[in-house]
């Protein structure tokens, strides 16, 4: 399963509405997750089963979708957020990941 | 808490071995599934295989199937992941991730801090 995030890339100033999406090549059910990759850090769940919220992470960040399309919205963007941001399906193998979104400052 | 500790650095010559480790704490290692993951520099993550810390069971990317090998040693709380007949382009950062749940559909909710494999004559 080939998943196809857009942006790659863009660039937002602090306090914007910013919308990822991920679109799975075949049907996925609700088997995504999404990750927060800081440099030089490894990645960090901030969602899975497409919209629930792991514990912890801001309640700005937010997931949607089922079956091929999924968004990743964060409804305003803070200082901290600016990284790239990759979604993986979990429904078959291999657990194939986005080639990512890199959110950059405006 | 949940921590992953990986291995050093490690710089490798064309056609020899890797083996990283990852050492568990803070949860019942066999409960777990652990993944492997890495990522090139300046590239995207790939996927490539998890290890049943319980049955030690496996399941490998084909990408990498007849290369990698995924191993552990429950009396330690450690998993290892090998690679073998190394290429310049397995240069990577290796994570070992541990599921969040489990269930087979479980995203990576734990992460070790990543393992710089250099690969170069």
């Amino acid at each position: 399963i080939q998943l196809t995030q857009s942006p790659s890339s863009l660039s937002a100033s602090v306090g914007d509405r910013v919308t990822i999406t991920c679109r799975a090549s075949q049907g996925i059910s609700s088997y995504l997750a999404w990750y927060q990759q800081k440099p030089g850090k490894a990645p960090k769940l901030l969602i899975y089963a497409a919209s629930t919220l792991q514990s912890g992470v801001p309640s700005r960040f937010s997931g949607s979708g089922s079956g091929t399309d999924f968004t990743l919205t964060i409804s305003s963007l803070q200082p901290e957020d600016f990284a790239t941001y990759y979604c993986q399906q979990l429904n078959s193998y291999p657990r194939t990941f986005g080639q990512g979104t890199k959110v950059e400052i405006k | 808490q949940v921590q992953l500790v990986q291995s050093g650095a490690e710089v490798k010559k064309p056609g020899a071995s890797v083996k990283v480790s990852c050492k568990a704490s803070g949860y019942t290692f066999t409960g777990y599934y652990m993944h492997w993951v890495r990522q090139a520099p300046g590239q995207g993550l790939e996927w490539m295989g998890w290890i049943n810390p319980n049955s030690g069971g496996t399941n490998y990317a084909q990408k990498f199937q007849g290369r990698v090998t995924m191993t552990r040693d429950t009396s330690i709380s450690t998993a290892y992941m090998e690679l073998s007949r190394l290429r310049s382009d397995d240069t990577a950062v290796y994570y070992c991730a541990r599921v969040l749940y489990s269930s087979s559909w479980s995203a990576l909710g734990y992460w070790g801090q990543g393992t710089l494999v250099t690969v170069s004559s």
